[in-house]
């Protein structure tokens, strides 16, 4: 049985450039959520999608924007890259009402902003 | 306050000790609570949730509840150096959907 995964591991963007990643959910997961987590801090809640529509969103700005699509993969997009977006971008995934059982998490994607 | 508060440690205890980790959170009406545990540099695995007050036990882990106090906690008899990680409390705030907000983490160090 997959898990979450998430696609690349590791990317490198200059600051003002655009980057897409990738997360399929787990077999049988619907809903996507992503997440941002900086270098020693806590997960941050970007949005989250289900039944290809955004149902959930942070406090993130515009810049930030997601997709998901009908096998429920999704994607999280960032225009604009700023050097504070560096970080651990989460993908996690779960069914719709069962976000009380806990999300599982795909292994993430390293970004870093030069 | 921030809503859901962990002391970032380190917490160091020696092997075979129990590690006590805490976490506070500020919305009273929040209903499941989890504790994942992040080695670093991977990501988040979910080891214990909990939805009422008391205590739950799996294995060497034991997550207590107190919504009064608004006080979850865990506990790891037996602390072994493979427990060295961070371990990140996670809250489903009242009203909320179906997002879960993450404290900061407590590092926990099991010495040999």
């Amino acid at each position: 049985d997959a898990g979450v995964t998430q696609s690349p591991t590791h990317l490198i963007k200059t600051r003002g450039q655009q980057v897409t990643l990738r997360c399929s959910p787990k077999s049988g997961h619907d809903t996507v959520s992503w997440y941002q987590q900086a270098l020693g801090q806590g997960p941050q809640f970007i949005f989250q999608y289900y039944e290809e529509e955004e149902r959930q969103r942070g406090n993130f700005p515009d810049r930030f924007s997601g997709h998901q699509f009908p096998n429920y993969s999704s994607e999280l997009n960032v225009n604009a890259l700023l050097l504070g977006d560096s970080a651990l971008y989460l993908c996690a995934s779960s069914f719709p009402t069962q976000a009380n059982y806990g999300y599982t998490f795909g292994s993430g994607t390293r970004l870093t902003v030069v | 306050q921030k809503e859901v508060e962990q002391n970032s440690g380190p917490l160091s205890v020696p092997e075979g000790a129990i590690a006590s980790l805490n976490c506070t959170y500020s919305d009273r009406g929040s209903q499941s609570f989890f504790w994942y545990r992040q080695y670093s540099g991977k990501s988040p695995e979910l080891i214990m949730s909990i939805y009422s007050n008391g205590d739950k036990e799996d294995g060497r882990f034991t997550a207590q509840l107190n919504k009064a106090s608004q006080y979850v906690s865990l506990l790891i008899r037996d602390s072994q150096p493979s427990d060295s990680a961070t371990y990140l409390c996670a809250v489903n705030r009242d009203n909320a959907g179906n997002m879960l907000t993450f404290g900061g983490g407590t590092r926990l160090m099991v010495k040999p």
